[in-house]
């Protein structure tokens, strides 16, 4: 069983376009995270939801919008697509809280890779 | 964000043991230490966490200085499957944000 999954896996678009990147996690988390791993291998955050509430927001242009249906689904939909946003983006899930009751530990999906022609 | 820096690029011998390092000197109290890594064309993979104490599990061991403004992963017999770029990275008690720093690359030689 796929503990985080995205898809899709690949996309290759044209600037301008809109596109979406779905994910879901199985393991009843409470929080998911949008990362973005650029061509130098960082990551960053984006974006970061508990209980359906977006609590973490980084710098991110307004072409970029999450959504969250229910806790078990974080999708990201990216509007007037640029050449800047080719990437790797990951998806991940976690409890909120550190401590007796969950390690805090992240659980990654395996990344959809966007293309921006 | 408290941040962390690694050396970018380490070497092994299949079979010794590695330890890889991590500064963190602008820890806060309540920032645990976790650590993950990530293989080629994969997403990152939980390997370890720690508060205080030094911990040891399946994957690696981690070692934490006694002010906690560093730490050590230790990979006790690396094998070319270790081979990754390896994140220290730093998160809350609400676990929220987690800054990724640029990672230590790992380069295991049979």
């Amino acid at each position: 069983d796929t503990a985080v999954s995205q898809t899709p896996k690949y996309l290759v678009t044209q600037m301008g376009n809109d596109k979406s990147i779905k994910c879901e996690q199985n393991l009843g988390h409470d929080t998911m995270y949008w990362y973005k791993q650029d061509s130098k291998k960082f990551l960053k955050i984006m974006f970061s939801y508990n209980n359906k509430e977006l609590i973490i927001n980084e710098t991110v242009p307004n072409r970029f919008s999450p959504k969250s249906p229910d806790k078990a689904h974080l999708n990201l939909h990216i509007n007037s697509l640029e050449l800047g946003d080719s990437a790797v983006y990951f998806c991940a899930s976690s409890h909120r809280t550190t401590g007796s009751r969950s390690t805090g530990e992240l659980f990654f999906g395996e990344g959809s890779r966007l293309t921006v022609l | 964000d408290a941040k962390t820096t690694q050396p970018n690029s380490m070497e092994s011998n299949e079979e010794e043991p590695v330890h890889l390092p991590c500064n963190h000197s602008t820890i806060s109290g309540t920032d645990y230490i976790h650590w993950y890594r990530q293989l080629p064309s994969q997403g990152p993979e939980y390997v370890i966490h720690g508060l205080t104490s030094n911990v040891n599990n399946r994957m690696a061991s981690l070692a934490i200085a006694e002010d906690r403004k560093s730490s050590t992963l230790i990979l006790h017999r690396a094998t070319l499957r270790d081979a990754a770029v390896y994140y220290c990275i730093l998160r809350d008690t609400n676990a929220g944000k987690s800054t990724f720093g640029d990672g230590t690359t790992l380069t295991v030689k049979p």
